[in-house]
């Protein structure tokens, strides 16, 4: 069965630093992947997603995500966060399978 | 669209009482899901359902809990009898397989006391 790593827990960064969130997955096939953000008190919200082509993807709000299929990864990435930014971000991992497979999540505080 | 509508949003109870969470997917997606969500367990995934019918509900915790899905545009999470254990906040989700990622609803924050 497929599974998803985040290694990074809880993140604490100032306004406009930059993020790079780590997210891997063990699968050896063709793969969907998200990443979603859960604000306080809201639900999940996709920020983006790859299924095919330039592995380089980018999504809402400045985010972006880079697939490298040879380390089984899909980090997320800001060049400058803001404090609006302060959420959970979960990475998922589709196969052939109707269902996703989540990450348990990484905590982001952005301090003002 | 008006996405994933689920109903209550809060509901509170006493341990013991039946509660019915409801959930109206986005219209025209053939997945639909239940999930749990709490601080110490983290997103549970309890149920889904492909064109109404369950094909895998190995994370409903236990024989209190059981979901429906008697159309396309209707679903039902049922917990009876309720405990205090099962406070914490149900999200529906639902999706259209060929376009990828989930829609969440907003959730219902249960508390059973």
């Amino acid at each position: 069965a497929q599974s998803v790593s985040q290694h990074n827990h809880h993140v604490i960064l100032s306004e406009a630093a930059s993020l790079e969130l780590g997210c891997n997955y063990s699968y050896g096939g063709t793969v969907n992947l998200f990443w979603y953000v859960q604000y306080p008190g809201q639900h999940l919200q996709l920020l983006l997603k790859y299924f095919s082509g330039d592995p380089l993807v980018k999504g809402i709000k400045g985010f972006e995500a880079e697939f490298i299929k040879s380390k089984f990864s899909f980090n997320l990435r800001k060049p400058s966060v803001q404090w609006s930014d302060t959420a959970e971000y979960f990475c998922a991992v589709n196969t052939n399978a109707g269902k996703s497979t989540f990450g348990d999540g990484t905590t982001l505080t952005v301090k003002p | 669209d008006a996405g994933v509508i689920q109903s209550p949003r809060h509901e509170v109870t006493e341990m013991g009482q039946e509660v019915t969470l409801r959930c109206k997917p986005i219209s025209g997606h053939d997945y639909l899901f239940w999930y749990r969500q709490t601080m110490m367990r983290g997103l549970e995934l309890l149920i889904y359902f492909n064109n109404n019918v369950p094909i895998d509900d190995s994370g409903m915790p236990e024989d209190r809990f059981s979901a429906k899905m008697p159309n396309a545009s209707f679903s039902t999470l049922k917990i009876q009898p309720s405990e205090p254990r099962d406070s914490a906040v149900y999200f529906c989700a639902s999706r259209n397989y060929d376009r990828g990622g989930y829609t969440f609803g907003s959730g219902t924050r249960l508390t059973v006391v």
